[in-house]
Order: structure tokens, then C-alpha cells, then sequence
């Protein structure tokens, strides 16, 4: 199993860019999650879902939308990425959102906004 | 403990030495909790949890107090190793159908 797989590892964008990061999850788990997290500060969630077919805004939703295209995968999308998106992206699965402990993290996503 | 800005709370301790992380939860209805390791450049990793009906879990190494009248957690790690230098993340759950909540994190240093 490969648990949780983020693509791209790292990007470069200039400012009014677009792009999508993907995230795939293994574990047939239900739920999932895409965090930020800048220096010095925690996780920050920006969407989750909580099953197939399901999207909720998280804490810092402004900015960003995000696709559940199946149980497996589930991508964030920056459409006028700006300096302030900056930041790694962390994208989780669990089996359910009652189910916090299995709550498994990708290896991240490094994006820089120029 | 918690902190805001660009700069973690650091602890460093000596080699063999125990460690005692703390968290400020900010929720009184929290009735979950997690404490994640997050070591340099990967995703954080789950170490233990306890639930709000306990005031007291061990695990391997790890303990973790949960003080709900003061809404305080702890993370004690029994002598300490190099390979426990990382920045460590309390989360809370609250009953119901709702994601976890991540603290700031403290950066644990190791000295040899």
C-alpha cells in the first residue's frame, strides 16, 4: 500500500496561474482532507470531504475549490494562485471523519507563488 | 505550549533526558484527542490519542495527560532520543460528525 500520494512534490507558480494538485489515497478510506501549513504555524484545513460525492469548506477556504472524483482521489485546485498561497500542502485520508485516528497524511506538496 | 506568529515554541533537552510537550485546547466540547509528530519535510504522523473519559494513556515511550478543567494537554516522552527531534501537533475532535483541529505545534530539539 502507498497510503497517501500528493503529485506535484514541489511548484513554482507566478502570480494569476492556475493549477491542480492531486492527491490519491490506498486505504479505501472515506474521508478526505487538504491542509495548509506555513512556517511557524499548524495545520490549517481548507476543504474536506467527508464522503464520495461530498465537499465542505474547512478554515481557509477562500481562494482554492476542490474535486472529489471518486473514493480514491480528491484534488485542490488554485485558480488565480497569489504570494499569499504560498505555503506546503498536506493532503489526508481517513476512514471516516468519527474516525480521527486512522486520520493518514500525504508527504506534502512545497508551492511557491511568485 | 501555544504561541502565534512566524516562530515555533522550541523545548530542547539532552539526550536520555525526558520531554514534556504541552497543548492548550481551545474547546470545551473536544472529546478526542490526537498528538501527531511532524518530522523535517513529511506529513505528520500519529503517535497517541485519549479520549475525554480518560485523564491518562501510555503508550510506548509516550504518555499523555489530558487535564479537561483547564483544557490542557501533555505529551511525556521517556528518554528522549535523537530520533524524537521533530515538531509535535495536539489536535481536537469534537463529538460529531467534524474534522480535527490542529494546535500550533512545539519543536522539539535533541542534544546529543
Amino acid at each position: 500500500n502507498a497510503g497517501v500520494t500528493q503529485t506535484p512534490k514541489f511548484q513554482v507558480l507566478k502570480t494569476g496561474q492556475s493549477m491542480t494538485l492531486q492527491c490519491a489515497q490506498d486505504m479505501n478510506h472515506n474521508s478526505m482532507y487538504w491542509y495548509r501549513q506555513d512556517p511557524g504555524m499548524g495545520l490549517r484545513l481548507i476543504y474536506y470531504s467527508a464522503s464520495e460525492g461530498t465537499t465542505d469548506k474547512g478554515e481557509v477556504p477562500n481562494g482554492y475549490n476542490v474535486s472529489r472524483l471518486n473514493k480514491r482521489e480528491f484534488s485542490l485546485r488554485l485558480e488565480s494562485a497569489a504570494p499569499s498561497q504560498t505555503s506546503v500542502y498536506f493532503c489526508a485520508s481517513s476512514e471516516a471523519l468519527t474516525h480521527a485516528e486512522t486520520e493518514f497524511f500525504g508527504p506534502g506538496t512545497r508551492l511557491t507563488v511568485l | 505550549g501555544e504561541s502565534v506568529g512566524l516562530h515555533l515554541p522550541t523545548l530542547s533537552v539532552q539526550e536520555g533526558d525526558n520531554s514534556i510537550i504541552n497543548c492548550a485546547y481551545s474547546n470545551s466540547a473536544s472529546d478526542y484527542f490526537i498528538w501527531y509528530k511532524q518530522e523535517s519535510g513529511k506529513g505528520p504522523q500519529f503517535i497517541i490519542d485519549i479520549r475525554s473519559n480518560m485523564d491518562k494513556r501510555q503508550g510506548q515511550r509516550v504518555t499523555v495527560l489530558l487535564n479537561k478543567t483547564v483544557k490542557h494537554l501533555s505529551l511525556q516522552i521517556a528518554a528522549t532520543q535523537p530520533g524524537d527531534s521533530a515538531v509535535y501537533f495536539c489536535a481536537e475532535n469534537m463529538a460529531g460528525n467534524t474534522p480535527l483541529v490542529f494546535g500550533k505545534g512545539t519543536r522539539l530539539s535533541v542534544i546529543a
